[in-house]
C-alpha cells in the first residue's frame, strides 16, 4: 500500500512568485492536512481537507490556500511568497473522519524563497 | 486557547538508560494523543498514541500514559539505543484532524 506521496520534494522560488504543492493521501484516506515545519516555530497546522471542504484553519494568512479534489488529492498554494515562507510542508492523511485515528505524513516539500 | 507544551527541549542519555518527555495540552483537547518520531532530513514518524479511555500503553520499549485531569501526557523509552536519537513530538488533536505539536524534544543516545 502507497504511503502519502508529496511533490515536488524540493523547490526554490523567488520572492512574490506563488507556487503549488501537491499531496496524494494513502488510498481511501479522505482527510488531508498540511503543516509547515520551521526550526523557529516547529510543526503549525494550517488547514485540514476532507471530502473536498476545508474543515479546520490555522493561524496563517490568507496567502496560503488550499483545494482538495475528488480523488482526495489535495493541493496548496502560497501566493506572493516571502522569505519567511520557507520551510518544510508537509501534508498528512488520515482514514477517520472524526480525528482520532493516526495521521500519516508524506516526505515533505521543501521550499526555499530567495 | 490549543496548545502543547513539551518538555525538555534536549534530552541526553546513555545507551541503556530511560527517557522520559513529558507534556502538557491546554482544554478542549479531543481524546486522541500521538507521538511522533522525526530522524534528521525525515518524515515525523507515528510511533505510539493513546486515547482518553486508557491511563496507559505500551509497545516494546515504548509506554505512553495520560492523565486527562491533570492534563498531561508523558512518553517513556527504557533501554534506549543509539537509533533512538531523533527528535520526539507529542500532539493533541483539536477538531477534526487538527494536531497541535509540542515544540520537540531532540534525544540524543550515546553509546
Amino acid at each position: 500500500k502507497a504511503g502519502v506521496t508529496q511533490t515536488p520534494r524540493y523547490l526554490i522560488k523567488t520572492r512574490g512568485q506563488q507556487v503549488t504543492l501537491s499531496c496524494s493521501p494513502i488510498s481511501g484516506h479522505r482527510s488531508v492536512s498540511w503543516y509547515q515545519q520551521t526550526p523557529g516555530q516547529g510543526l503549525q497546522f494550517l488547514f485540514e481537507y476532507f471530502s473536498e471542504t476545508q474543515r479546520n484553519k490555522g493561524n496563517f494568512p490568507g496567502r496560503f490556500s488550499g483545494r482538495q479534489f475528488s480523488n482526495s488529492r489535495s493541493e496548496m498554494n502560497v501566493s506572493t511568497l516571502e522569505l519567511g515562507d520557507s520551510a518544510l510542508y508537509l501534508c498528512a492523511s488520515s482514514l477517520d473522519a472524526g480525528g482520532n485515528t493516526e495521521a500519516f505524513f508524506g516526505q515533505g516539500t521543501r521550499l526555499t524563497v530567495v | 486557547g490549543e496548545n502543547v507544551e513539551q518538555h525538555p527541549s534536549t534530552l541526553s542519555v546513555q545507551e541503556g538508560d530511560s527517557a522520559v518527555i513529558k507534556c502538557t495540552y491546554s482544554d478542549s483537547a479531543s481524546n486522541y494523543f500521538p507521538w511522533y518520531k522525526q530522524e534528521l532530513g525525515k518524515r515525523p514518524q507515528l510511533i505510539i498514541d493513546i486515547r482518553s479511555n486508557v491511563g496507559e500503553k505500551k509497545d516494546q520499549r515504548i509506554a505512553v500514559t495520560l492523565n486527562k485531569t491533570a492534563k498531561h501526557f508523558s512518553l517513556h523509552i527504557t533501554e534506549t539505543q543509539p537509533e533512538d536519537s531523533a527528535v520526539y513530538f507529542c500532539a493533541a488533536v483539536w477538531g477534526y484532524n487538527k494536531l497541535i505539536f509540542g515544540a520537540g524534544t531532540r534525544l540524543a543516545v550515546h553509546p
